[in-house]
């Protein structure tokens, strides 16, 4: 059973352009979320996104970054516009869901460079 | 508020000796509680966790951790210390109310001398 996948695994984006990232969740997950890690810091929750609803996106930046899970094909997060503060780790990990939506599974994270 | 805290930014151990990361946290109820590792330029592996039942976990890797509730801590531990070791050990919580969300600490670096 292959694991949490992201890519690209490395990103880079000059200032002012669009940056996308995918994760593919575990077979049989249907819940996903996004973490960003800036550097020397912990991860920090952004979204949770089940099948076309996003449940939680409390710490989602307010513009700029947005996220979608569709019923068909990777969840994706999206930052247009990108920033040199943008420059982060972002995590994406899945689980079952319903009451074990405890038990997250991490993806190898994609690290976007903004020059 | 809720909140993770590991209040060791740094540790440096000889290969071979044992080992301690501290967390507390804090929140209204005991939350489900994680270790996690991450190597440089890798992704974060899930050491071990606690759900309820006995205090003392035992995780990969040799890794235990023990909760202690009076304390609201769940510690890290492991006997002899491998250079493989080396790597950032992040302790991270889950409500178990609105479990949609992992809150992690700052993370703890480990240095380990040959």
């Amino acid at each position: 059973n292959a694991g949490v996948m992201q890519n690209p695994r490395h990103l880079v984006r000059r200032r002012g352009q669009e940056a996308r990232l995918r994760c593919s969740p575990m077979k049989g997950h249907s819940h996903v979320y996004w973490y960003r890690q800036l550097p020397e810091e912990g991860l920090k929750f952004m979204v949770y996104l089940q099948k076309e609803n996003i449940i939680d996106e409390s710490g989602m930046p307010k513009e700029r970054f947005s996220a979608e899970f569709p019923k068909e094909g990777p969840s994706i997060l999206r930052i247009q516009q990108v920033v040199r503060g943008d420059s982060a780790a972002y995590f994406c990990a899945s689980s079952p869901g319903r009451d074990r939506r405890y038990e997250q599974y991490f993806g190898p994270g994609t690290r976007l460079t903004v020059t | 508020a809720q909140s993770v805290t590991q209040p060791d930014i740094h540790i440096t151990v000889s290969e071979g000796a044992s080992l301690e990361l501290r967390c507390n946290y804090s929140y209204g109820a005991t939350p489900y509680l994680f270790w996690y590792v991450q190597s440089p330029g890798q992704g974060l592996q899930l050491l071990l966790k606690y759900f309820s039942g006995d205090t003392l976990v035992q995780g990969i890797k040799g890794f235990e951790a023990e909760f202690k509730r009076s304390q609201s801590s769940f510690n890290l531990r492991k006997p002899s210390v491998h250079w493989s070791d080396a790597a950032e050990y992040f302790c991270a919580v889950v409500s178990r109310t609105s479990y949609d969300k992992v809150i992690f600490g700052p993370g703890t670096s480990l240095s380990v001398i040959p």
